[in-house]
Parts: structure tokens; sequence; C-alpha cells
């Protein structure tokens, strides 16, 4: 089954501290990985993108890394801000074309001055 | 920028009404897409269109039907609305691609509460 999980659900942290967030998947065949940011009241925005062979990527203070064989991925947030209280979603696509997406559920974070 | 506008940002209708839900892209996007998302399962696939007058069903297509007349608008409709259809209900649109790189671009949601 296609399926993709993300920890923690939740996460607290204070302004200026880091914080990785974890996505395991079981989507297959694979054809990239996305990290989505949603801020509470809009649509998903893309953060990454990475492929097979690419095993981090950054945006600013986002790195995602991504473990083919192990089927993990993780976002890390460096000095965290308060504009970074969002839900964050891994979300894989699968398929020769990469048209069929799998959501994880999301690790909704909230930064506390 | 691609814009994706949906026609309502809350909608609040009663059980067994008719439900439309609107959702439009600036950007000539082939590809459009209708999800929902609940909490703890994250965004689900109810229906897609790959261009005008095209349909293909998700993952939960069951209560729900959509029309694609023209190339901008993508509806989602509720025929008879039941509770179990409240939920938060998001529009994407793609340019197709055979790399399966192109991003979906979100539209900012529509909470749909059924009473």
């Amino acid at each position: 089954k296609n399926q993709v999980e993300q920890s923690p659900q939740s996460l607290i942290i204070l302004e200026g501290k880091n914080c990785t967030l974890q996505c395991n998947y079981t989507v297959s065949p694979f054809s990239n990985l996305r990290w989505y940011k949603q801020d509470t009241g809009r649509g998903p925005v893309s953060l990454t993108i990475m492929t097979f062979s690419e095993n981090t990527k950054s945006n600013g203070r986002y790195t995602a890394t991504l473990d083919a064989d192990t089927k993990q991925s993780s976002l890390h947030i460096t000095a965290s801000q308060l504009s970074d209280s969002a839900s964050y979603i891994c979300v894989v696509s699968r398929g020769n074309a990469g048209n069929m997406l799998t959501f994880g559920g999301g690790t909704r974070l909230m930064v506390k001055p | 920028d691609v814009k994706v506008t949906q026609s309502s940002r809350y909608l609040v209708k009663r059980t067994g009404e008719k439900v439309f839900l609107e959702c439009v892209q600036d950007m000539d996007h082939e590809n459009m897409f209708w999800y929902r998302q609940d909490p703890g399962l994250g965004l689900r696939l109810i229906y897609f269109s790959y261009d005008v007058k095209m349909k293909e069903k998700g993952d939960i297509p069951e209560g729900y039907s959509v029309s694609r007349e023209k190339k901008e608008r993508f509806s989602l409709i509720l025929e008879s609305a039941s509770t179990n259809q409240t939920s938060m209900y998001l529009c994407a649109s793609r340019y197709p691609g055979t790399s399966g790189r192109n991003e979906q671009f979100f539209g900012p949601g529509t909470r749909l509460t059924v009473l």
C-alpha cells in the first residue's frame, strides 16, 4: 500500500531554534518527493523537490534530505522564525510520469517567541 | 505568478443540498485537481482532469462529481451534501510534463460545513 507517514504530528519550538521533521514512505514506483508548507487558511506551497538521485536540497533556511534506500526524508529548519509556524506536508509522486501523489498527514509546527 | 482561486473561503450548507465549489486558474494549465483535507488523513484526491471535458476518479470520488467545460475552470459538485462531507476542499492546477517534476499550485481552500 502506498503510504507517507510524518513525524512528529505537532511540534513547538522557541524562535531561533532549529528543528527537523521526518517523513517515511512506502510509495512505489518512486518518482520524486516534495515538501510543502501550508500556512493556516491557505493552500500548500512547494518548498523543495528531490528525485531519486538527489539526496539534499536547500531553500533558504529549509534543507531537505532524501535517503532513497531507507525511503526516508527529513526537512531541517534552521534559526526558526515566527513565520515558520505552519503545517509541513511531505508528498511523494509515484508512477513513471510522477503524476500520482501520496500525501503525508503533515507536521504542525508552532514557533513561539 | 500562478494564481488559483476558489469561489468561497467558507461555506455552510444543509444536509441534502446541492453544493457547487468553483476553482479558476489563470496559467493555462491543462491539469486540475480537487482534494479534501481532513485532520490526520492528509490530502486525498477526489477527482482530477487532464484537459477540458476530461475527468478521472481519484481515491475518494463517491458522493462527488466534477465539471470541466472550460480550461481555466474546474467545478466540484456535491449532489446531495452529507455531514461526512464537512471538510477543507483544495483545488490545484499543474502544467503537465512527462518528468512529473511539475509543481501543483494550490488554491486557498474552501472550508465546507454541512449541518
